[in-house]
């Protein structure tokens, strides 16, 4: 079964600084996605950037980047230049054709 | 703007009551999917909808119910049998099943008294 683990409960970043979040999964399958979700206070879930599993260039948006490491299983998240408006929750999720799998989410604070 | 809306914000259900929850979208998305968010976790998967009057049950469908007679409407029921309903409840829909984006509600909250 599919599983997707976040070992990092908590973390904090000065602000203006870099962060790397981890995420690793567990599948047989070839073809999925894998996402970053952001949930502020609010509890809004938001998208924060996807990669598809058969690209071997790792997405970027603006500061957010990955590292997807396939044959290791691994996909982290890489914040640049952190702001306050980045302390959030952040979930892993893997899906594929009839799957749906988030991770248990890390909490990430933002240190002025 | 086009968007998902969750009715109400929070819900208070009594002992032996059944209460549901109001997901509507504009996106015309095929997709459309229920979470339940306990504190400190993540998301689990209640049901999910690939299509009209069709629905899937997901990881912890007992004790809820749900309908899918039009595409933008996916209403999530929490029956007498769960016995531990307090959680936040997510809505989410994608354009189709697997592996679409899936954009998000903003939330009920359901309280038991």
């Amino acid at each position: 079964a599919q599983t997707v683990t976040q070992s990092q409960p908590e973390m904090s970043v000065q602000e203006a600084e870099t962060v790397t979040l981890s995420c690793t999964y567990d599948t047989s399958e070839s073809d999925y996605y894998l996402f970053w979700y952001k949930q502020p206070p609010s509890r809004q879930m938001i998208l924060v950037i996807r990669q598809e599993a058969y690209k071997q260039q790792n997405a970027t948006e603006n500061r957010f980047s990955v590292n997807f490491q396939k044959a290791a299983k691994s996909f982290s998240l890489k914040i640049s230049d952190s702001q306050l408006g980045d302390a959030a929750m952040y979930f892993c999720a893997y899906t594929s054709y009839d799957k749906v799998i988030f991770g248990p989410g890390t909490s990430l604070s933002v240190i002025p | 703007d086009g968007g998902i809306t969750q009715s109400p914000k929070y819900l208070f259900r009594k002992e032996g009551q059944n209460v549901t929850l109001s997901c509507e979208q504009n996106l015309n998305h095929d997709a459309m999917y229920w979470y339940r968010q306990d504190p400190g976790q993540g998301l689990r998967l209640i049901y999910y909808s690939q299509i009209v009057n069709d629905f899937q049950k997901g990881d912890i469908a007992e004790g809820y119910s749900v309908s899918r007679e039009k595409k933008e409407s996916f209403p999530l029921t929490v029956t007498s049998a769960q016995k531990n309903p307090t959680a936040f409840y997510l809505c989410a829909s994608s354009i189709s099943q697997g592996r679409e984006t899936q954009y998000f509600g903003p939330g009920t909250r359901l309280l038991v008294l």
